[in-house]
């Protein structure tokens, strides 16, 4: 059992570039989550995936953040133009949702931390 | 609105002593309340489910309760390798996103 990993684990970009990271999420998982964490904070949701349908979106996802899962496996997330709010962890985490069930457990990837200067 | 909210924010323990953690949740239809603990630059790591009021789960020195409005994390005789930020969450409605506390950080000396 690999976990959820996460590519790359530290970013520093300039305000106004653009940035993309990577998940690979549990092998069997058929769901997969953004979560956006700041410092003294919990996790805050994004975006969710049941296998590659994007099913739900948070408010806090604005137009400059898109999320894709080609073939329901790996999952990207892009930032347009950052800016210095940007800054803070992106979590993916992935769940098995099994059918007739009404819940999940999400397990979490190791992050990815996002300087924005 | 769905919400949960930890108790104390930062706790110090000295090793061995024994106390609890507080999250207090509002949601509509509980779908289940999850544990997490997360060290610094870490993602969180999963502890715990628990899904109806009086249900009880235990690991190693922790032991997670459930009633219809909070949830109880104890940690029995901790040891500083217990140090971490302590997550409590519930699902949203739909049973999709969870919902986050702030999270209480455990520091514990010996």
């Amino acid at each position: 059992d690999t976990g959820v990993s996460q590519n790359p684990r530290h970013k520093i970009t300039k305000r106004g570039q653009n940035v993309t990271f990577r998940c690979d999420p549990i092998s069997e998982h058929n769901r997969l989550y953004w979560y956006r964490q700041t410092l003294g904070q919990g996790p805050e949701f994004l975006t969710y995936f049941q296998n590659e349908a994007q099913l739900e979106k948070s408010r806090l996802l604005s137009d400059r953040f898109s999320a894709e899962r080609p073939k329901g496996s790996f999952s990207t997330l892009e930032i347009q133009r950052t800016e210095q709010g940007d800054s803070a962890m992106y979590l993916c985490a992935s769940s098995l949702q099994r059918p007739g069930t009404s819940t999940d457990t999400q397990y979490f990837g190791p992050g990815t931390r996002l300087t924005v200067l | 609105e769905d919400q949960v909210t930890q108790s104390p924010e930062a706790l110090r323990l000295q090793e061995g002593e024994s106390s609890s953690l507080n999250c207090s949740y509002t949601v509509s239809g509980l779908r289940g309340l999850f544990w997490y603990r997360q060290d610094p630059g870490k993602g969180p790591e999963f502890l715990f489910t628990l899904y109806s009021a009086g249900e009880e789960k235990e690991k190693e020195r922790l032991k997670a309760t459930l009633t219809k409005k909070e949830s109880f994390l104890h940690i029995t005789a901790p040891k500083p390798e217990d140090s971490a930020t302590y997550l409590c969450a519930v699902h949203n409605q739909a049973g999709t996103a969870l919902i986050f506390g702030k999270g209480t950080t455990l520091s514990v000396s010996s």
